[in-house]
């Protein structure tokens, strides 16, 4: 089975401080992609990366950059924290195949901002 | 741009129905198009996931069809179970190079025992 993981459930962190967000999967997948979702507003694409070292925007980049220095691994960096990024944050991680590229999910961070 | 909707927004059904979850987009030239399950607090679990040169994916109780060209697809859910209580998403990813999918609201669901 595929499996991505996520370093924390669960996150407080204050107005102004760095924050990273680790997520690893174990299937070789070439892609992954952060999100983050928040109700009314589902889910939004923030930055993703088709191989290491390469990255991409997505729809919601401002104020996050992420980092992608082994295949397996996806860090997403909010630089100085603020209350609207309080939000549930998803990553997932696909095969780049013509084929076969079903999206797999971590089981989220929810990260609040005070 | 690409615009997901799925309608309705929420869904309240007796156990052993059988029911339908709607997604409508707005451009057709899509790649495939997945489905996927939340339960509340949780990450997004795979359900079902279809090309676009394929017209409909079982698994289980769990049919998907998909009409490009309408650009609709439909979640069929047969003899519901309180279990099946979640909400639902669809997404698209589009044609060409593109990677990233673009999801719709979602559709919650709950199933009365």
């Amino acid at each position: 089975d595929v499996k991505v993981t996520q370093s924390s459930r669960y996150l407080v962190k204050r107005t102004g401080e760095k924050v990273f967000l680790e997520c690893v999967q174990d299937m070789d997948h070439e892609n992954m992609f952060w999100y983050r979702q928040d109700p009314g507003l589902g889910l939004r694409l923030i930055y993703f990366s088709y191989d290491v070292k390469m990255k991409e925007k997505g729809d919601i980049p401002e104020g996050y950059s992420v980092s992608r220095e082994k295949k397996e691994r996806f860090s997403l960096i909010l630089e100085s924290a603020s209350t609207n990024q309080t939000s549930m944050y998803l990553c997932a991680s696909s095969w780049d195949s013509a084929r076969v590229d079903e999206q797999y999910f971590g089981p989220g961070t929810r990260l609040t901002v005070t | 741009k690409q615009e997901v909707t799925q309608i309705p927004a929420a869904l309240s059904v007796p156990e052993g129905e059988n029911l339908v979850l709607n997604c409508s987009f707005t451009d057709s030239a899509i790649y495939n198009l997945q489905w996927f399950r939340q339960d509340p607090g949780k990450g997004l679990t795979s359900l079902l996931l279809i090309q676009s040169s394929q017209r409909e994916q079982t698994s289980g109780r769990l049919n998907a069809s998909l009409d490009k060209s309408s650009g609709r697809s439909t979640l069929y859910i047969a003899a519901s179970q309180p279990g099946d209580s979640a909400t639902y998403l669809c997404a698209v990813r589009p044609s060409g190079s593109a990677r990233q999918l673009t999801f719709g609201s979602g559709t919650q669901l709950t199933v009365l025992p």
